[in-house]
């Protein structure tokens, strides 16, 4: 079954510290992976994807097929990063999006 | 540019009551999504229209849910008779046709329901 574990439903920094949203995933073939955000008051938004192997705000991720993971990290956070982060995964060959349950990440000052 | 555009945005209703969501999509996106996002829980698809046919409503509760997009543009979900478990946040969202690696799924902000 296709399935995508965020097991951290909040998790709390303070400003200048490493951050690593943890993300593991189920699926049985070759699966495209992504991290959306929800700002507060704001539309859920494309963060990153594991194909581009960019870095966006200072986020990177990096799939680990072996673990079948797609973490999230930033090395320094900052206070802007506070949001729901939503790791999910697509299938081969179809525009389904399967999302995790989600992380509140809090940077406190 | 434009982004997804859903009314109402926020809606308190009796059960066993009818409800409708609007949606209008980029323009240019052929692909349209209503995803069901209930409090704690992840967005979860609920149907994908390509144009104006469907390609995947298998987690569409057929007895009481109903999408159309007529005319492969603007799309309306309902739910009839709408149950406490509906209550949720009905976000659609659309994309480009031509799905490639870098294709993006933008959101609108959602239609927040509430069945009391």
């Amino acid at each position: 079954a296709q399935r995508v574990t965020q097991p951290e439903k909040l998790l709390s920094v303070f400003k200048g510290a490493p951050v690593e949203l943890k993300c593991n995933y189920s699926y049985s073939g070759s699966p495209e992976l992504f991290w959306y955000v929800q700002y507060s008051r704001q539309r859920l938004q494309l963060l990153l994807r594991h194909i581009s192997r960019e870095s966006i705000k200072g986020f990177t991720a990096d799939l680990n097929k072996g673990e079948t993971s797609f973490h999230l990290k930033k090395p320094f956070a900052q206070e802007e990063d506070s949001a729901m982060y939503y790791c999910a995964l697509e299938g081969a060959n179809t525009d389904k999006l399967i999302f995790g349950t989600g992380t509140r990440l809090q940077v406190f000052p | 540019e434009a982004g997804v555009a859903q009314s109402p945005r926020y809606k308190i209703i009796e059960k066993r009551q009818s409800v409708a969501f609007w949606c209008n999509p980029i323009s240019g996106h052929a692909t349209l999504y209503w995803y069901q996002q209930i409090l704690g829980q992840g967005p979860k698809l609920l149907i994908q229209f390509q144009n104006n046919g469907v390609v995947d409503d298998s987690q569409l509760p057929k007895d009481r849910f109903s999408a159309e997009r007529l005319k492969g543009v603007d799309s309306t979900l309902k739910i009839q008779p709408a149950k406490l478990e509906d209550s949720a946040v009905y976000l659609c969202a659309s994309s480009l046709e031509i799905r490639d690696s870098f294709g993006t799924i933008y959101f609108g902000e959602g239609s927040w329901l509430t069945v009391v």
